[in-house]
């Protein structure tokens, strides 16, 4: 069945180094993105979103990009800081109030 | 605002007995809740779709017989893990959503459940 992505695992950065999670989605049919971060033991907690019609959105020290070309969304942050460590996902949904479909994670680890 | 709750935080229980998870909207109504699975270094698996007032929607592959959905109110849905088996131990989430024109759902602390 059609499934969100990513392209890498895990990634590891420096402190004060911008961060790339990357995020290939399938479903042409999704009209709605967001990206989610989860700590060790927690659930996942909202961190920016993205509408179709957009490609590009920020927030604090986050930006999310969205090509619908080629179905690759990216969160980025900036001066990553060590309580940025956790599992980064992106979940696609379509319509109101519909499913959310998950990617398979990317564990962000920040080296002080 | 749009926080939403989970009791229990974590459950050990025995295999073949039955476990409740029970999931709470604090600020929110929520006409629609989901309840997701999560195994370790996994992403999240939607299980089913709890709609108040009706049945809940299962995902393929899983079995309504044995994860009870109930959705009574506008603020609590319940999930229970019925003769529970070790491969049922697993971090079980769920998420509300308001039932605005926005789609973000908003998840809870998730329940660890295992089963010995």
């Amino acid at each position: 069945g059609e499934s969100v992505g990513l392209h890498l695992p895990t990634l590891s950065v420096q402190e004060g180094d911008n961060s790339i999670i990357n995020c290939a989605y399938s479903n042409s049919a999704s009209d709605y993105f967001i990206w989610y971060k989860q700590e060790s033991g927690k659930g996942p907690q909202f961190i920016i979103d993205i509408r179709s019609n957009m490609d590009k959105r920020q927030g604090q020290r986050v930006t999310v990009l969205l090509n619908k070309t080629v179905k690759h969304l990216s969160l980025q942050i900036a001066a990553t800081q060590p309580g940025d460590s956790a599992v980064y996902f992106c979940a696609e949904t379509w319509g109101q109030g519909g499913k959310l479909i998950f990617g398979q994670g990317t564990e962000l680890s920040v080296k002080p | 605002g749009a926080v939403v709750s989970q009791h229990p935080s974590r459950v050990i229980c025995k295999s073949g007995t039955s476990v409740k998870i029970e999931c709470r909207s604090l600020d929110f109504q929520a006409t629609t809740m989901f309840w997701y699975r999560q195994f370790p270094k996994q992403s999240l698996m939607l299980m089913a779709t709890s709609n108040e007032g009706s049945k809940a929607t299962y995902e393929q592959g899983v079995e309504k017989d044995k994860f009870l959905i109930n959705h009574a109110s506008l603020t609590l849905s319940t999930l229970t893990v019925t003769s529970a088996h070790p491969e049922d131990s697993s971090f079980y989430i769920c998420s509300a959503n308001p039932g605005t024109t926005q789609e973000t759902q908003y998840f809870g602390p998730g329940t660890r459940l295992l089963v010995l």
